[in-house]
Order: structure tokens, then C-alpha cells, then sequence
């Protein structure tokens, strides 16, 4: 199946420091990449959508200055997380989704495991 | 977006034992998916429904489409410990997940 790589793996930061996750798609072109977060014990939250060129999707709720998402590559977007605080520690999950209408596949990336400190 | 529920959010079974998940939406989906997060993982796509009634199977493992696309099921036949994980279904549309199912075998 298709890859998708995410950098860091883990990152510790200090509270008023801003974070940068690289989420790239390896072996296919994605068009659209969404990030995710998902707190202990439970299900994974969209937080936006990318799509290659354009302004990001924010879900409700979802900061988009706080969270600046930019998709400038058929194979890369990056999730940065402005003056990063201790609610923001999480696992932040990104995915690029392949295929066609009615037939995508999504593969995600193994993960940011956030921590501010 | 649409929203599935998504329950147990927990089951113990005895390994050998089956197991079920199910996932519930109040509007008709277009397809469903389903992935599995093992314990420090991160999800992986197994499979995607998109008729009516659909049923696939994957070895021990079969997945269900209702006639009405408004549920799914995901059924493990014989656990094993390599099964252990959290199951969730998504809608494909709007990549809503569900809540999950945390599977826990006990030898």
C-alpha cells in the first residue's frame, strides 16, 4: 500500500514555541491530505482539510490561525502549531488520501506525539 | 458532516472467542470504511464498503454493509492476540470517524 511519512515522531516544546509537522506522501500524488488529532483512548478528530494549492478547511472549532496547515506539493503539507501551550500536547496524525471519487483510499502517517511543556 | 456511532467502545473477549463491532449512521452513506489502531499505532485502512448489502471477508475477518447503507459490521471469528487494537469505521465523504472499539483479548 501507498506510504505516508510524518516528521517529527516525537517533539517536546516549550509553552510560546511553534511546532512544524511534515506529512509527505512517498510513492502517490495526493490532492488532498487531512490532519487529525486524537487524544488518549480515543477516536481520531479532523481538524482540517488540505487540498494541493489552496487555503485549508478548517473544522468548526479549529483555530486556523493557531493551526496553519499549507499543502504547496502534490506530496507534502505541513501542520504548525502557532504559540504552542500544554493543551496542545496531543497526537496529531495527518493522512493523503489516493484513488478516485467513490473509490479513495486514505493512508495515514504514523504520527506527531506533541508535548508542550 | 454526517456522524456514525460507533459501539461497544469496549469488549473483553477470551481469545478463540468472536467478536463484533458495529457502526451506525442516522443518514444513508455513500461507502464506509474501516481501519484498525493497534496500542501506539497509528490507523490502518483495511477495507472500504460501497454497495448495498455488501459483505467482503478478509481471512477471519468479515465486514458488512447494510441493505440500507446506514450500518456496518465488522466481525473477528476466532480472536488472537494479534488482533488486539481499536477498530474504528469512518465515512469515506466526509472522514468522520467513529469512536472505535477498543478490542481487549485475554489469553
Amino acid at each position: 500500500g501507498a506510504v505516508v511519512s510524518q516528521h517529527p515522531s516525537r517533539v517536546i516544546c516549550k509553552s510560546g514555541t511553534s511546532v512544524k509537522i511534515e506529512c509527505r506522501s512517498l510513492d502517490f500524488q495526493a490532492t488532498t491530505m487531512f490532519w487529525y488529532r486524537q487524544f488518549p483512548k480515543q477516536s481520531l478528530m479532523l481538524m482540517a482539510t488540505s487540498n494541493e494549492g489552496s487555503k485549508a478547511t478548517y473544522e468548526q472549532g479549529v483555530e486556523k490561525d493557531k493551526f496553519l496547515i499549507n499543502h504547496a506539493s502534490l506530496t507534502l503539507s505541513t501542520l504548525t502549531v502557532t504559540s504552542a501551550h500544554p493543551e496542545d500536547s496531543s497526537f496529531y496524525i495527518c493522512s493523503a488520501r489516493g484513488g478516485t471519487a467513490g473509490h479513495y483510499e486514505q493512508y495515514f502517517g504514523p504520527g506527531t506525539r506533541l508535548t508542550v511543556t | 458532516g454526517q456522524q456514525v456511532m460507533q459501539i461497544p467502545q469496549y469488549q473483553h473477549v477470551q481469545e478463540g472467542e468472536d467478536f463484533t463491532t458495529y457502526c451506525n449512521s442516522s443518514t444513508t452513506l455513500s461507502n464506509i470504511q474501516w481501519y484498525k489502531q493497534r496500542p501506539g499505532g497509528h490507523p490502518v485502512f483495511l477495507i472500504q464498503l460501497v454497495k448495498s448489502g455488501e459483505v467482503k471477508k478478509q481471512k477471519r475477518l468479515t465486514f458488512q454493509f447494510g441493505e440500507a447503507k446506514k450500518n456496518s459490521s465488522l466481525h473477528i471469528t476466532a480472536t488472537q492476540t494479534t488482533d488486539v487494537g481499536t477498530y474504528f469505521c469512518a465515512t469515506a465523504d466526509g472522514l468522520t470517524f467513529g469512536k472505535g472499539t477498543h478490542l481487549i483479548i485475554q489469553p
